[in-house]
This record gives C-alpha cells, sequence and structure tokens, in this order.
C-alpha cells in the first residue's frame, strides 16, 4: 500500500539554526501538508500546499517557515532559524480529495 | 479557541465491551469530520468519517454518529481489542480548509 514518507525520523538542532524536515508524498496525491504536535499537545494544522503554491496557513506557519515542492516528488518544510518553541513532532500528509488525509510517521525536531 | 474538544484525555475499556469516544464542536460550519487512531511513533491513520449531511456511518466495528444540533461526535468500537488500544483524534474541516483535530483521547483496552 503507498505510504507518506518522512526523513529523517529525528532531527537535533542547536537553536538558530535552520532545518530542512523532507516528505515523499504519495504519488498521484494532489494536496499536501505539513502539521505538528507538540509533546502532549493537540496535533496542529500548519500548511497546505496546491499547484505549486500555498493554498492555507495557519498562525503558525510565521515567515521563519517555508515550504517547496523542490521536484514533483518530494516536499518539504524549511524553518529558517529554529527556536526552543519549535521543537515537536512534525507530520507530512497528502491526499487527492480535500478529505481524507494520509500521513507520514513524522520526524521529531529536538532545538537545544 | 479549542473549535474541536475531547473531553476526556483517557478512557479504560474491557476487551469485548463497546468503547465509545467523544467529541464536541463549537463550529456550526464543519461539514466533515473524521477520526484518526494513531499509535505510539507512527503518524494518525484514517479510521472513518462522516459528512454532515449523515447521521451515521458504519464501517467493521467502527460506527461514527453525528448530532448537529448538539455538535457533537462520537466513535463506537464494538467489541473492542487490544489491537485498539491507541489515541484516538476526532477532527473536522470546513469546505476545503485544513483539519482541526481535537487533543486526542488515549484509548486503553484491558484484557
Amino acid at each position: 500500500e503507498p505510504e507518506v514518507t518522512q526523513t529523517p525520523s529525528h532531527q537535533v538542532t542547536q537553536m538558530g539554526q535552520e532545518v530542512i524536515l523532507r516528505c515523499v508524498p504519495i504519488s498521484n496525491h494532489l494536496y499536501f501538508y505539513w502539521y505538528r504536535q507538540i509533546l502532549g499537545q493537540k496535533v496542529e494544522f500548519l500548511v497546505s500546499f496546491y499547484n505549486n503554491e500555498i493554498s492555507e496557513k495557519s498562525e503558525i506557519f510565521d515567515d521563519q517557515f517555508s515550504v517547496e515542492r523542490p521536484d514533483g516528488s518530494n516536499f518539504t518544510l524549511k524553518i529558517r532559524s529554529t527556536k526552543l518553541e519549535d521543537s515537536a513532532m512534525y507530520f507530512c500528509a497528502s491526499n487527492w480529495d480535500r478529505k481524507k488525509l494520509f500521513f507520514g510517521s513524522g520526524t521529531q525536531l529536538s532545538v537545544l | 479557541d479549542q473549535q474541536v474538544k475531547q473531553n476526556s484525555p483517557s478512557l479504560s475499556v474491557q476487551e469485548g465491551r463497546i468503547s465509545i469516544l467523544n467529541c464536541d464542536y463549537t463550529n456550526s460550519m464543519f461539514d466533515y469530520f473524521l477520526w484518526y487512531k494513531k499509535y505510539p511513533a507512527e503518524g494518525p491513520t484514517f479510521l472513518i468519517s462522516i459528512s454532515s449531511i449523515k447521521d451515521k456511518n458504519e464501517d467493521g466495528r467502527f460506527t461514527v454518529f453525528l448530532n448537529k444540533s448538539a455538535k457533537h461526535l462520537s466513535l463506537h468500537i464494538v467489541p473492542s481489542q487490544p489491537g485498539d488500544s491507541a489515541v484516538y483524534f476526532c477532527a473536522a474541516s470546513e469546505g476545503a480548509d485544513g483539519l482541526t483535530f481535537g487533543k486526542g483521547t488515549h484509548l486503553i483496552i484491558q484484557p
């Protein structure tokens, strides 16, 4: 069964450093998403992406965040200057109908 | 501002019995509701969904009920099995917007 894959599974970085989280969505999907879950809290929507542009973003997704689909298969989330509060599990998701999302297994980001 | 609320952080149910997970929402514009299941160290996996034009959807052991007047959603699992032990997230969407998740309920199935 096709699945969304995310790399790396764990990322440790120093505060102020840039990180790029990578995702390979399911190949025939059209809509791509990033969510995050801070430990002990709910899953939060960050951004959705369709037709090579952002279609919706939350208040969390400020100027420090950016997304890109550089080559038609990868979907990346970049955090330019990480803060301690960016530590979370980041989930990539995709779908073709904007309803049932398929999630990756997540990247645990730890900012020290 | 919690638009989707799961007020029970955890629920313990005996194997073979019915598990009922509840979810309340405040946004009357939500038109699609989903339940996701999450195991530790894995991403959420889709379980079942319901459109706002329906009040019930059933898939095997899983049934979702929607009460629009009460803005309440519930997931019934019967009979409960050990493999059902996981965190269950209720989620809702309005039109083409992204999903809004509840905080989750940790379901523990006891032998």
